[in-house]
């Protein structure tokens, strides 16, 4: 079976620190996707890195970038912090052949 | 860009009842998938969908794939309370969307006993 495994299910970071989240995956997975979700509007599109040190920008990649340098690590990194960015963030995985993506358990980010 | 319309956005029903929610798309998708988040957990991938007009069970779910492919639907039959979650619909346009999916807004179901 696939694992996503997010590294923190809950955070709480102060506004303007650096915020790093992490994601690892064991399948050797291509294609991996970062994700805010919010009530009431759904699934957005952070960032998306279709290869090591390879990225490309999701709906709503303001105020976040990411990192992967390795094949099975896909960071988010919140340059500066801010009360707007508490959220849901959930990291996915898959292949580019159309496979369905497989996600982690989510951390729970909240910015005092 | 792409949009999915989900509905409804919310259900509530009584356990024993049959439930059903769908997805509309302003353009094809030639896969859709079915997945579902029990609270404070990650999607989990319920049901997928390769082929127009494609019917698929998985228990007590029924997904069927629209011959347009432009629309999917979930059925839920009998729920029982641990049916409670978000269900999400999410379409794919494979070889031209290098694996991204689009996904609808969400469907909440409460289930009361």
């Amino acid at each position: 079976d696939v694992k996503v495994t997010q590294s923190s299910r809950y955070l709480v970071k102060r506004t303007g620190e650096k915020v790093f989240l992490e994601c690892v995956q064991d399948m050797d997975h291509e294609n991996m996707f970062w994700y805010r979700q919010d009530p009431g509007l759904g699934l957005r599109l952070i960032y998306f890195s279709y290869d090591v040190k390879m990225k490309e920008k999701g709906d709503i990649p303001e105020g976040y970038s990411v990192s992967r340098e390795k094949k099975e690590r896909f960071s988010l990194i919140l340059e500066s912090a801010s009360t707007n960015q508490t959220s849901m963030y959930l990291c996915a995985s898959n292949t580019p052949g159309g496979e369905p993506q497989h996600f982690g358990d989510g951390t729970r980010l909240s910015i005092l | 860009g792409q949009q999915l319309n989900q509905s409804p956005q919310s259900m509530f029903i009584q356990e024993g009842e049959d439930v059903s929610m769908n997805c509309t798309s302003s353009s094809i998708f030639n896969t859709w998938l079915w997945y579902k988040q029990d609270p404070g957990e990650g999607p989990v991938l319920l049901i997928a969908l390769y082929k127009a007009g494609e019917l698929t069970s998985n228990g007590r779910l029924t997904a069927q794939f629209g011959i347009t492919r432009k629309d999917s639907f979930l059925n839920i039959s009998a729920s029982i309370p641990s049916d409670v979650g978000i269900y999400f619909c999410a379409g794919q346009l494979v070889y031209t969307n290098a694996g991204k999916s689009t996904f609808g807004d969400g469907t909440t179901l409460t289930v009361k006993p």
